[in-house]
């Protein structure tokens, strides 16, 4: 089936420990995308790929960065965790651009920091 | 700051009611998507509804919009236990020359057996 696949499903890091979350799709979609949620709230866009075109939320701290080595595999690097990053770390894929798009998510990454 | 605000936070109801969800925006859309979401998972597509829609049903769920009010509301019909779940509305939004779907805050909703 095709799918959207995270790993690790939980994450442990201690505090300023690089931490890289992988993201992998079946699917050939063009768009992926890396969302952080926190307890109770709404997912909150960190930056998304069309292709290979990177685009950052401006809010988003330099801490977090990510790649795209090819239309499969995202990653999302953490460079010095701290204890607000702890959340869930979900990513998603859409065909095209989200204005007439369905998103597909994986499973999630809860992302612990000690 | 938010596009899409839910009403209401929380909603508890018993097998077989129907559950209402409500969502505002905020700016125009070409869109507004509903998702749900179980404890600890990832979101699940539900429903997509157009600008120049009114009402869409899928199943046991039927959404409605009305962009003169900028709102949106999802009902949930015969419900069940297995229902139970986070529900969000996003709308999209277009910055700069790139798209990106707003979450509005969700509703909780608990059906109980």
């Amino acid at each position: 089936d095709a799918m959207v696949i995270q790993n690790p499903r939980y994450q442990v890091t201690q505090f300023g420990k690089p931490v890289t979350l992988s993201c992998s799709q079946t699917l050939n979609h063009n768009v992926m995308y890396w969302y952080q949620q926190k307890s109770s709230q709404a997912p909150k866009l960190l930056f998304h790929y069309y292709d290979k075109d990177f685009n950052n939320e401006a809010d988003t701290p330099d801490n977090f960065q990510s790649r795209r080595p090819n239309t499969s595999f995202c990653f999302l690097d953490i460079r010095s965790p701290g204890l607000g990053d702890a959340a869930m770390y979900l990513c998603a894929t859409s065909r095209d651009h989200p204005t007439y798009n369905e998103q597909f998510f994986g499973p999630g990454t809860r992302l612990t920091v000690l | 700051s938010q596009q899409g605000e839910e009403d209401p936070q929380a909603l508890s109801i018993q097998e077989g009611e129907n559950a209402t969800m409500n969502c505002s925006y905020k700016t125009s859309i070409n869109n507004l998507q509903w998702y749900r979401q179980n404890s600890g998972r990832g979101l699940v597509h539900l429903i997509l509804i157009r600008s120049n829609e009114r009402e869409k049903h899928s199943g046991r769920l039927r959404v409605t919009l009305d962009t003169s009010k900028k709102s949106s509301s999802l009902l949930i019909t015969a419900s069940r236990a297995a229902d139970t779940a986070s529900y969000f509305c996003a709308t999209d939004a277009k910055k700069d020359s790139s798209y990106k779907l707003i979450f509005g805050s969700g509703t909780r909703l608990l059906v109980r057996p």
